[in-house]
């Protein structure tokens, strides 16, 4: 099976722009997470997408805003982009069942720089 | 609101020797998962272990185990027989057992292994 896969890998911004990033869930997958993963804050929760639907959202401006479609890819959307936001976003895809069995999937991240 | 500790910035371990990462959190819940991931420098976080709060048996996953101590909140990964591929960047999470299903995450800051050879 394809593991979880994001794009792009890698992009460059500048401030005030607004940045799109995709992922791909493991085939089957129909829970998709996001987060920001800076050296200063560490790892924080953005949102989860499950059937399409918000099931879950952190503490993040609404610029900060996301999306699934029906074959559980997931976007998100950064707008207005601060400097600040230059992080890895990482997105993990799981079946979303039962926290005791199902396992979120990490997938490598797209590394964002905003100059 | 759940917080999670990583005291250890950095650790170091021989090939072959055993290393503890320690692991604390706070919570009011009673129910709820802790987990370990581990992330090598390729930056694809994986899943090493995870404790179910409710249950007193320590998990353990072949050279991986942990030391659960629900009332002192926490929540120690023991390597045994480090090996060079388990040179990484390791976290602590917990994930609620309650406000219906979710996935959330929270995080420690991580804990920096090198393996030595």
């Amino acid at each position: 099976k394809a593991g979880v896969t994001q794009t792009p890998r890698y992009l460059i911004k500048t401030r005030g722009q607004q940045v799109t990033l995709s992922c791909s869930p493991i085939s089957g997958h129909r829970s998709v997470s996001w987060y920001q993963q800076t050296p200063g804050q560490g790892l924080q929760f953005l949102f989860e997408y499950f059937s399409e639907t918000q099931r879950n959202k952190g503490n993040f401006p609404g610029r900060f805003s996301g999306r699934q479609f029906s074959n559980s890819r997931s976007e998100m959307n950064v707008s207005t982009l601060e400097l600040g936001d230059s992080a890895l976003y990482l997105c993990a895809s799981s079946l979303g069942g039962h926290p005791s069995t199902d396992t979120q999937y990490f997938g490598p991240g797209t590394r964002l720089t905003v100059l | 609101a759940q917080t999670v500790t990583q005291s250890q910035p950095e650790m170091s371990v021989q090939e072959a020797e055993t290393v503890t990462l320690s692991c604390t959190y706070d919570t009011s819940e009673s129910d709820y998962y802790l987990f370990w991931y581990k992330q090598p420098p390729s930056r694809q976080m994986i899943l090493v272990i995870r404790q179910e709060a409710y249950k007193q048996q320590n998990a353990t996953e072949n050279r991986f185990s942990v030391n659960f101590q629900k009332a002192a909140k926490s929540f120690s990964l023991k390597i045994s027989d480090s090996q060079l591929g388990d040179a990484a960047m390791y976290f602590c999470a917990y994930r609620s057992a309650y406000g219906g299903a979710t996935n959330k995450l929270i995080f420690g800051t991580g804990t920096l292994l090198a393996v030595q050879p």
